[in-house]
C-alpha cells in the first residue's frame, strides 16, 4: 500500500469483455510487476517492467497486455483471450528490482 | 522450471508458540529470499528478506534461517501472537535478477489460536 493505488477495488464484467486494471505509483520507482493470485496459490507474474517504455512477459502473460507510457502508471488489460480471468490482480513496484511493495489489489470476476 | 516449494499448506499454532514456516529451492540460481505477509482481501507485504551470503538474518520476533547446501530457508515467528494470522508466501529472486522477477512459493496459512 502507501504510495501504490489500484483502482476500483472490485470489478465485475461480463465474459468477452476486455477491461482495464489500474496501477499507480506516486515512489519514484522505475520497476513496476502484475501478478495473479488464484485461492490457494501463490503469486504468478504475468508482466513486469523496468523503465517506461519497455516491459516484459512473466510467466503467465498470454491473454493479457500492458503499456508503460508513464513512469508512475501500468495499466493491465484483461482480453477477452484470457480463458480464466476471476482473479486477485495485484500490482507492485520495486525501486532496486529487489524489494518489492505491493498494492491494495484488484478483484475481478467476469461471468 | 525455477520452483519454490512450501510447507505446511496450513499452520495452527498456540499463543506465545513458535511458527516455522519452509521453503525450498531446486537450484542454485537465486541470490535473494524475502518473506511476505498477507492479510485476507489485501495486497501482501514485505517482512523480511535475506541473501544468500548469510545464514540467519532476525528482526523483532521474525527470523529467517537459510540452508544453502540443502536449498532450504526458513521463516520462524517466535512468541507468536493472533494478530500474526495471515497467509505467509515465500520468494527467490533469480541471480542476474531477471528485472527482480519473483518466484513465489504457495503460501502458508497461519492461525495463531489465543
Amino acid at each position: 500500500d502507501g504510495g501504490i493505488t489500484q483502482s476500483p477495488k472490485y470489478l465485475f464484467r461480463k465474459e468477452g469483455q476486455n477491461v482495464t486494471l489500474s496501477c499507480e505509483q506516486n515512489l519514484n520507482h522505475d520497476a513496476m510487476y502484475w501478478y495473479r493470485q488464484d485461492p490457494g496459490q501463490g503469486l504468478r507474474l504475468i508482466y513486469y517492467s523496468q523503465i517506461v517504455n519497455d516491459f516484459q512477459k512473466g510467466d503467465i502473460a498470454e491473454g493479457y497486455s500492458v503499456s508503460r507510457e508513464k513512469k508512475e502508471s501500468f495499466p493491465l488489460t484483461v482480453t477477452s483471450a484470457q480463458k480464466n480471468p476471476t482473479a486477485f490482480y495485484l500490482c507492485a513496484t520495486s525501486r532496486d528490482f529487489y524489494e518489492q511493495y505491493f498494492g491494495p489489489g484488484t478483484r475481478l470476476t467476469v461471468t | 522450471q525455477q520452483q519454490v516449494k512450501q510447507s505446511p499448506q496450513s499452520l495452527i499454532v498456540q499463543k506465545g508458540g513458535i511458527s516455522i514456516i519452509n521453503c525450498a529451492y531446486e537450484n542454485t540460481a537465486f541470490d535473494y529470499f524475502p518473506w511476505y505477509q498477507q492479510f485476507p482481501g489485501k495486497g501482501p507485504a514485505l517482512l523480511i528478506a535475506i541473501r544468500p551470503d548469510v545464514s540467519e538474518k532476525k528482526e523483532g520476533r521474525f527470523t529467517i534461517s537459510f540452508n544453502k547446501s540443502a536449498k532450504q530457508f526458513s521463516l520462524h515467528i517466535m512468541d507468536s501472537q493472533p494478530g500474526d494470522s495471515a497467509t505467509y508466501f515465500c520468494a527467490a529472486s533469480p541471480i542476474y535478477n531477471q528485472g527482480g522477477k519473483l518466484i513465489f512459493g504457495q503460501g502458508t496459512e497461519l492461525s495463531v489460536k489465543p
